[in-house]
């Protein structure tokens, strides 16, 4: 158990939806990175946040966005929701920064239907 | 075009062997990781690098900057050792990409 949290486990929706998945780090940790990994994509970084500030962003598309909130968890919105958003999206925390080791939770399954 | 290529993309191997599976990447870095997925999704660090090579437990790992090159290498392998192997590079201005991974199957 990395002693990271997430929710839901899974997520069925149907196209053109909003959800949004929850992640609670590390006790101390200040960074929480999420992550997107698709069967034809792979594992894909889409964004990280330090101590509440958007620190780093990756292939992260419009219609998603993020925040950390002052207790340190954070939530990934996903909205108008397309077949090809359905994925596994992890969310992992670190102590610090970008190069430090970073601990994965379980990930949250997403089915667009 | 991908900026990291892992090889071998599947490798099996039996109890006790041991294991080298590679990370090429095609940009200046300033970290590499090597991440290791189990069959139930599962994502745990294995390792990261700057420079030169770390060890736990049987794991080594190996970074050669100059050639722009990785190395996970598992002694006497176990089953336990079967999972996808991902390799991950720190650049630019904090952009992170990764390998498509290393799957890798050990048989008792």
């Amino acid at each position: 158990d990395s002693g990271v949290t997430q929710t839901p486990k899974h997520l069925i929706t149907a196209t053109g939806q909003r959800v949004t998945l929850r992640c609670s780090p590390r006790s101390g940790d200040l960074s929480v990175y999420w992550y997107q990994q698709s069967l034809d994509q792979g594992l894909q970084f889409l964004i990280q946040y330090y101590n509440g500030e958007e620190r780093a962003k990756g292939n992260i598309l419009e219609r998603f966005s993020a925040q950390q909130f002052p207790d340190l968890h954070s939530e990934l919105n996903l909205s108008s929701l397309e077949l090809g958003d359905s994925a596994l999206y992890f969310c992992a925390s670190s102590t610090g920064d970008i190069q430090e080791t970073q601990y994965f939770g379980p990930g949250t399954r997403l089915l667009v239907l | 075009k991908n900026e990291v290529e892992q090889s071998p993309q599947n490798l099996t191997a039996q109890e006790g062997e041991f294991i080298t599976i590679n990370c090429s990447y095609s940009v200046g870095i300033s970290a590499l990781h090597w991440l290791q997925q189990h069959p139930g999704g599962g994502i745990v660090s294995l390792f990261m690098l700057s420079s030169g090579k770390k060890k736990h437990g049987r794991l080594i790992a190996t970074i050669n900057i100059q050639e722009k090159h990785s190395s996970l290498h598992i002694t006497a392998s176990h089953p336990r050792d079967s999972a996808v192997y991902i390799c991950a590079v720190l650049y630019g201005n904090n952009r992170l990409a990764f390998g498509k991974g290393n799957q890798v199957v050990v048989i008792p």
